[in-house]
């Protein structure tokens, strides 16, 4: 099956940008998406990118998409204190299941 | 703005009991998903459903867990007889369903359980 990989850990000081790294070894996905999940929460949908496309901006998010490599990544542009959160990487496969990384972890420092 | 119901948030069990967590979708989506979280891990996926019937429950253990949607809106995921392994968090998400869409899954805020 799908086998999606983040690394565990990102530390930034704010106002710096943030980039959250993903691999993925299954390429038939038609979306992979983005959430983030605050302590003890739900998963809040960040933003998604179509596998045909290279690039997304969201206001200070910027989706890239590498498909001969299987690499998605999410970059935060002036990160801030309240983007400390757990960020997941989600690979939209048949029957619109969806498999998720492990999950990253941003600490944002003052 | 619509959001997805569940409850309880927290649940404290000793382990051979039976547990039972509820799940209302956002109303209007067909389909239903339950996740199971354990602590530093990404969520997988147990049971999905489409209006009342199951699509996928290959990842959910049927011995002692079992899950209903019976009218097709809400949800109940049971588990009988609780583990210590259980121990997670449960997410219910939903979404509409349209395979022709992006089909966005809105995720609650999850039911903790600690199985002592």
């Amino acid at each position: 099956g799908e086998d999606v990989e983040q690394s565990l850990f990102l530390s930034v000081r704010e106002g710096d940008s943030s980039v959250i790294n993903c691999t993925y070894t299954d390429s038939s996905s038609t979306y992979l998406y983005w959430y983030k999940q605050e302590p003890g929460a739900g998963l809040q949908l960040l933003t998604y990118i179509f596998s045909n496309m290279d690039m997304k901006q969201d206001q200070r998010l910027t989706v890239l998409l590498n498909k001969k490599d299987k690499h998605l990544s999410l970059r935060i542009a002036d990160t801030q204190t309240g983007d400390s959160a757990i960020y997941f990487c989600a690979m939209g496969g048949a029957g619109n299941m969806l498999t998720f990384g492990g999950g990253t972890r941003l600490m944002v420092k003052p | 703005e619509a959001e997805v119901a569940q409850s309880p948030r927290y649940k404290i069990t000793e382990k051979s009991q039976a547990v039972a967590f509820w799940c209302d979708p956002i109303s209007g989506h067909a389909t239903l998903y339950w996740y199971r979280q354990i602590l530093g891990q990404g969520p997988e996926l147990l049971v999905q459903f489409q209006d009342e019937s199951v699509v996928d429950d290959s990842q959910l253990p049927k011995d002692r867990f079992s899950a209903e949607r019976l009218k097709g809106v809400d949800s109940t995921l049971k588990i009988q007889p609780a583990e210590l392994g259980d121990s997670a968090m449960y997410l219910c998400a939903s979404s509409l369903g349209d395979r022709l869409a992006k089909n966005i899954q809105y995720f609650g805020a999850g039911t903790r359980l600690s199985v002592l």
